[in-house]
């Protein structure tokens, strides 16, 4: 059975860094591409990066040179390295799985951050 | 970036009624192996989102047949031929075309 499971959430002070972590199971991350997907407060969805089965990677603009997603295929593991954070990053932030062709087939059950003073 | 714009935005539906949601591109999803990259997913209340249809009109594993995807164009629907109680949530759309991967605003569904 796919499995995602998401920690490292929290409350940080603008300015600060986090680290959330994605551990999967029944599958291998390296065989999938992998997502970032986030939803502030009372909004909708909002896409943040990817990581390719190749390694390759990409961001959304609201988050590029500030997030890091990489992955350890030891752990099984997705990473979400989140500096310069700013009150409006506070979201959910889910990992998803990617899809033989396309679509996130795949969500964890979410992570709260809250970015305030 | 694509957008997507999705219509109603709030979609009261009378159980063992149809429904329908709307979804329109910017510009065209279909790719050049004829692939057309369209999703759709379903946020239930207290619950992450869930994959119901990917490439426009293939309905994911598990999803009831009451749920059909169609295209025309760079307008997609998403149609649930009789609403049951359990599907009260909001229904995005998504194209997943190229990055950044682009929602829809959503679509709440209630029950009358």
């Amino acid at each position: 059975e796919v499995q995602l499971v998401e920690s490292g959430g929290g409350l940080i002070q603008p300015g600060g860094s986090l680290r959330l972590s994605c551990a999967a199971s029944g599958f291998s991350v390296s065989d999938h591409y992998m997502n970032w997907v986030r939803q502030g407060p009372g909004k909708g969805l909002e896409w943040v990066s990817v990581v390719y089965g190749g390694g390759s990677t990409n961001y959304g603009d609201s988050v590029k040179g500030r997030f890091t997603i990489s992955r350890d295929n030891s752990k099984n593991t997705l990473y979400l390295q989140m500096n310069s954070l700013r009150v409006e990053d506070t979201a959910v932030y889910y990992c998803a799985r990617g899809g033989s062709i396309s679509s996130l087939d795949h969500w964890g059950q979410g992570t709260l951050v809250t970015v305030s003073s | 970036d694509i957008v997507m714009t999705q219509s109603p935005l709030s979609l009261p539906v009378t159980p063992g009624e149809p429904a329908s949601i709307s979804c329109r591109s910017s510009q065209s999803l279909l790719r050049s192996d004829g692939y057309m990259f369209l999703d759709w997913y379903v946020q239930k209340p207290g619950q992450s989102p869930q994959l119901l249809i990917y490439l426009g009109s293939n309905r994911a594993s598990g999803v009831p047949d009451r749920f059909s995807g169609s295209v025309s164009g760079t307008d997609f629907t998403l149609e649930i031929n009789r609403v049951e109680a359990e599907d009260v949530g909001v229904y995005y759309c998504m194209q997943a075309l190229q990055t950044p991967n682009t929602f829809g605003q959503g679509t709440k569904l209630e029950i009358k």
